[in-house]
Parts: C-alpha cells; sequence; structure tokens
C-alpha cells in the first residue's frame, strides 16, 4: 500500500512568494493532520481534518497560512505571502480510528524561504 | 506551556547497551502515548504505544513503560543496535481524540559501534 506522499519534497523560494503544499493521505483513513518541524519549536500541529471537515485549526500560526482538503484524498497546505521564518519541514499525516491510533506521516516537504 | 517534554536533546550509548529514553507529561487528560522514531529526510514512524491502563508495554527490543502518578513515561531499548540511531519523539493523546498527538522536541539517540 501506498504510504502518505507529500509534495513538493524541497521548495525554495523567495520572500512574498505564494507556496502550496500537497498531500495525499492513506486512502480509507479519515482524519489528515499538518505538522510543521522546526529547530526552535520541534513538531507542532497546524491544523487538523476529521472526514475532509477542519476541526481544529488553532495552530496555524497566522492569517498567512491556510489549508483546505477537498475530498478525502487530498490536501494542500497554502502560505501567501511566505516570509524567511516559515523556513521549516511540514509534515501530512494520516489517521484512522481503525486501528491502534497512531498516525502516519509523509516524508516531508522541507521549505526554504530566501 | 509544552505540554510533553523530553529533556534529553541527545543520547549517545554503546552497541549491545540499553538505551533509555524519557518523557514527561503535564496534561492529565492523556492516556495514550506513543513513541515514534525519525531517520534523517525521512517522516516520523510510529514505534510503541501504550495505554493508561498498562504500565508496561513489550514489542521486541523495545519496551515502554509508564508511570502516570508521576506523569512520565520511558522507552527502553535492549541490546541498542546502531541501526537505531534516529530521532525519537514522544507523543500523547487524549483517547476521546486519539489522532490529536502533541509531540515532545525529541531526543537524537546515537548507538555507537
Amino acid at each position: 500500500d501506498a504510504g502518505v506522499i507529500q509534495s513538493p519534497r524541497h521548495e525554495v523560494t523567495e520572500m512574498g512568494q505564494e507556496v502550496t503544499l500537497r498531500c495525499k493521505p492513506i486512502s480509507g483513513h479519515n482524519s489528515l493532520f499538518w505538522y510543521r518541524q522546526t529547530m526552535m519549536r520541534g513538531l507542532e500541529l497546524l491544523i487538523y481534518f476529521n472526514n475532509n471537515v477542519p476541526i481544529d485549526d488553532s495552530g496555524m500560526p497566522e492569517d498567512r497560512f491556510s489549508a483546505k482538503m477537498p475530498n478525502a484524498s487530498f490536501s494542500t497546505l497554502k502560505i501567501q505571502p511566505s516570509e524567511p521564518r516559515d523556513s521549516a519541514v511540514y509534515f501530512c499525516a494520516s489517521w484512522t480510528d481503525r486501528f491502534t491510533g497512531e498516525l502516519f506521516f509523509g516524508e516531508g516537504s522541507r521549505l526554504t524561504v530566501l | 506551556d509544552q505540554q510533553v517534554k523530553q529533556n534529553s536533546p541527545s543520547l549517545s550509548v554503546q552497541e549491545g547497551r540499553i538505551s533509555i529514553l524519557n518523557c514527561d507529561y503535564t496534561n492529565s487528560m492523556f492516556d495514550y502515548f506513543l513513541w515514534y522514531k525519525k531517520y534523517p529526510a525521512e517522516g516520523p514512524t510510529f514505534l510503541i504505544s501504550i495505554s493508561s491502563i498498562k504500565d508496561k508495554n513489550e514489542d521486541g527490543r523495545f519496551t515502554v513503560f509508564l508511570n502516570k502518578s508521576a506523569k512520565h513515561l520511558s522507552l527502553h531499548i535492549v541490546p541498542s543496535q546502531p541501526g537505531d540511531s534516529a530521532v525519537y519523539f514522544c507523543a500523547a493523546s487524549a483517547i476521546s481524540n486519539a489522532g490529536k498527538s502533541t509531540f515532545g522536541d525529541g531526543t537524537t539517540l546515537t548507538v555507537k559501534p
């Protein structure tokens, strides 16, 4: 089975540009999570969806960040405009309540904003 | 307010010895705990978990211990192998919202041959 698929794996952009990160969760999983990993703040939850509906976006740092999940197989995290402090690794994870409850992470998207 | 803390950023052990990674939590609502392992340039992968009704869970070389009164859990790896060198994250959640996990900052384990 394919795992969680994220794209792009690496993104280098200039300050002020729009960045879109994409995620395809594992088929059949009903929840999707976006995490950000930085040296200063570790792994922090940005937002999560349950059955395509945003449940908790309290971790989204500011209005420049937005996330959507138009269907069960696709989600995007958008940053507009991007800033150097947004540089981090962004992970998408999916989850199902049918098993023991662990998250399945993608390989991450490393974002560098110059 | 960091609800899950891993106070040791790094740990170095000799191959064949025991590795003990520690984690503390503050939120009494947490009742499900997980450990994840992360290699460079990869996403975290699930390693082992424990619910609050248990105080120990074992899977091969990996054992997780939970001390609810102290709000402390630990991961024991015996014997440690060089391939165990990775970042280990402790995570906690409430069974009522099991998918939403709060992570610690991670501990980098280095196992020397």
